[in-house]
């Protein structure tokens, strides 16, 4: 079974610059999940879905961050404008609540460096 | 929001020893996640043990739901072992808050 996508992996922008994530989860997971991770720390979540509804994005910056998952499946995490303090990895996990253990599987996390 | 602390912050061990880390959490929670995420920065769930106890392999966890904390045992450990082990906890999936995790370095 294929794991949790993400693209890109890396991205390099200058700051004031927009940039977007894409994240395609785990086949038949409808709860999909966007976490920051800063160096040295742990992630940090910034939203959560159920099916399309985001259900918990207390700690998303809505006056510069957006998400979108349309159809229930794959999800856009984006940034306008970024701001130097926005660099950080940006994991992408799903799970499924139909399992009894709502384990969460990760991607490999896109890699944002704002100049 | 939920506390979450781990300990200890680093721990270097040489090759086939044990290790025990732990997770101390604020809060009673009904979801407890135990992952490690490699040098590459992939993170690998490795227990979900909101009580009782698991054993997978060389590793094992137990939680103690009532006083609040959980253990992650590493037995014989190899050096792709290293890594970075991360704590996460919550209520259902709602608000899973990690904690700042434990670097172990494992030496040949």
């Amino acid at each position: 079974e294929a794991g949790v996508v993400q693209s890109p992996r890396y991205k390099i922008i200058e700051k004031k610059q927009p940039v977007a994530f894409w994240c395609n989860p785990i086949s038949g997971h409808n709860t999909l999940y966007w976490y920051r991770q800063n160096l040295g720390q742990g992630p940090e979540l910034l939203i959560r879905y159920e099916n399309e509804e985001a259900v918990d994005d207390s700690q998303l910056p809505k006056d510069r961050f957006s998400a979108e998952r349309l159809k229930g499946v794959d999800s856009t995490l984006k940034i306008q404008p970024a701001e130097l303090g926005d660099s950080a990895v940006y994991l992408c996990a799903s799970s499924s609540t139909t399992n009894r253990e709502e384990t969460q599987y990760f991607g490999p996390g896109t890699r944002l460096l704002v100049l | 929001g939920i506390q979450v602390e781990q300990s200890p912050p680093d721990l270097i061990l040489q090759e086939g020893a044990n290790s025990t880390l732990r997770c101390n959490f604020s809060d009673s929670v009904n979801n407890l996640q135990w992952f490690h995420q490699n040098p590459w920065g992939q993170l690998i769930n490795l227990f979900y043990i909101p009580s009782g106890t698991k054993q997978n392999g060389r590793l094992s966890a137990t939680t103690v739901a009532t006083e609040r904390y959980s253990l992650l045992y590493i037995s014989s450990s190899q050096t792709t072992d290293s890594g970075v082990y991360f704590c996460a906890v919550g209520e259902n999936n709602n608000d899973m808050r990690f904690g700042a995790g434990t670097r172990l370095t494992v030496k040949p």
